[in-house]
């Protein structure tokens, strides 16, 4: 089945480290998206890309970066300048057309 | 830029009564609009949608939706709410391409229902 894959599920890190989390989609999509999930701040989008090799910050992208070299992966890097990075994030993809989202079951960051 | 407000931040009924939670988007331009639901420890699940056609949307669980283009709003309702019906609510809206596609959520509403 298609869908959108995030590892890992729970991810642990100590502050100064960067840390990657994965999102891989096998959907054939072309944009995909990463957002942000606090308690009573809803979602807020970090990174989005419409393409290969194109990516725009979104809302809160400081202290975060991405890349999309390939279609399928669109990982996501939370640096050491994220102040506060303990969330849960989630990666969606969206296909052209009049289509919803396909959101992967997310990653939950602690910083101990 | 596209936004979304939600203005019930927490809702707390009893079952059997009448839920209608209340969003209003702004962005300029054609939008896509979007209810999601997310129970608790659960993930996020498609409600329903709204593309064009039909202002009235019905979605899963006996939920629907009206989109009011004057009103800039999109508000869901359910005449009759079961205790599973517990859970944060989040309107959303998907602006076109010029605007990247991108999909803005309101901060959700939580939703509960007593027995």
């Amino acid at each position: 089945d298609g869908g959108i894959t995030q590892s890992p599920k729970y991810l642990f890190r100590k502050e100064g480290q960067n840390v990657t989390l994965s999102c891989e989609q096998n959907l054939n999509h072309d944009a995909m998206y990463w957002y942000r999930q606090d308690p009573g701040q809803g979602l807020r989008l970090i990174y989005y890309s419409q393409i290969v090799n194109d990516f725009q910050k979104g809302d809160i992208a400081e202290g975060y970066s991405v890349s999309r070299e390939k279609k399928e992966s669109f990982p996501l890097t939370v640096t050491s300048a994220q102040k506060n990075p303990t969330a849960f994030y989630l990666c969606a993809s969206w296909r052209q057309g009049n289509y919803g989202y396909t959101f992967g079951s997310g990653t939950r960051l602690t910083v101990v | 830029a596209q936004s979304v407000s939600q203005h019930n931040h927490h809702v707390i009924l009893s079952e059997a009564a009448s839920l209608e939670l209340g969003c209003n988007y702004s962005y300029g331009g054609t939008v896509n609009l979007f209810w999601y639901v997310q129970y608790p420890g659960q993930h996020l699940q498609l409600l329903l949608k709204y593309f064009s056609g039909d202002p009235l949307v019905k979605g899963i669980k006996g939920f629907e939706a009206e989109f009011i283009k004057s009103k800039f709003s999109f508000n869901l309702r359910k005449p009759s709410v079961q205790w599973s019906d517990t859970a944060e609510y989040f309107c959303a809206v998907r602006g076109g391409a010029a605007a990247g596609n991108k999909l803005t959520f309101g901060g959700g509403t939580r939703v509960l229902v007593k027995p």
